[in-house]
């Protein structure tokens, strides 16, 4: 079935730093790509996504690229801040249109 | 964006009892709800697809007699905990879909569950 895969945490950054959260699937056709972010206390709130091959989501200044290639939407942010500290999850829309999410991957971002 | 709302946001019950859990689309009809369970530090896993007006679809290895769902109206979905034991404390988000939106999932903000 449908799967995705997304490296663990924590990740920790000082702020300013790079950030990438690596996210691969696996899926039958082409399925619809998202990255979600929970912060502490609060529900999933969707950051960005991708609907077909080579989009570019993007939003609050993350950026991720739904490549077929390598089957991959890798999370990135130039310079990440504090308020960025969360847990995001990378997810696929699959044939049947439901969400199958990765494990997450809990980011802090140290002053 | 559209709001979802969960009520209540916590709870503690003792073992054997049941518990109802209330997921509202509160400026959105949403005619397909879902459930999903979040173990600490874990993903979210499907439990059930709600449809208003129909029997809810669960997903293999989630017992529907344990986990009842009702979709009685366009903007209220319920899971009752039946007989809740304390391996059923867990987090609990739903999520509705909104037409309008792309078929776009807003979720919840989640019920903990703690079953002593």
């Amino acid at each position: 079935g449908d799967s995705v895969t997304q490296m663990e945490g924590p990740v920790t950054l000082s702020e300013e730093a790079f950030l990438t959260i690596n996210c691969t699937y696996t899926a039958t056709g082409y399925p619809s790509l998202f990255w979600y972010v929970q912060y502490p206390g609060e529900g999933l709130q969707l950051l960005l996504k991708a609907t077909k091959a080579d989009d570019k989501g993007s939003n609050k200044g993350f950026e991720a690229t739904y490549r077929k290639e390598t089957t991959s939407f890798h999370l990135e942010k130039g310079s990440v801040q504090v308020s960025d500290s969360a847990v995001y999850f990378c997810a696929l829309r699959d044939s049947w249109g439901k969400l199958q999410f990765g494990a997450g991957t809990q980011v802090v971002v140290t002053p | 964006g559209a709001v979802v709302s969960q009520h209540p946001s916590w709870v503690i019950c003792k073992s054997g009892t049941s518990v109802k859990i209330e997921c509202r689309s509160l400026d959105f009809q949403a005619t397909t709800m879902f459930w999903y369970r979040q173990f600490p530090k874990q993903s979210l896993m499907l439990m059930a697809t709600s449809n208003e007006g129909s029997k809810a679809t669960y997903e293999q290895g989630v017992e529907k007699d344990k986990f009842l769902i009702n979709h009685a109206s366009l903007t209220l979905s319920t899971l009752t905990v039946t007989s809740a034991h304390p391996e059923d404390s867990s987090f609990y988000i739903c999520s509705a879909i909104r037409l309008s939106l792309g078929n776009e999932q807003f979720f919840g903000p989640g019920t903990r569950l703690t079953v002593l």
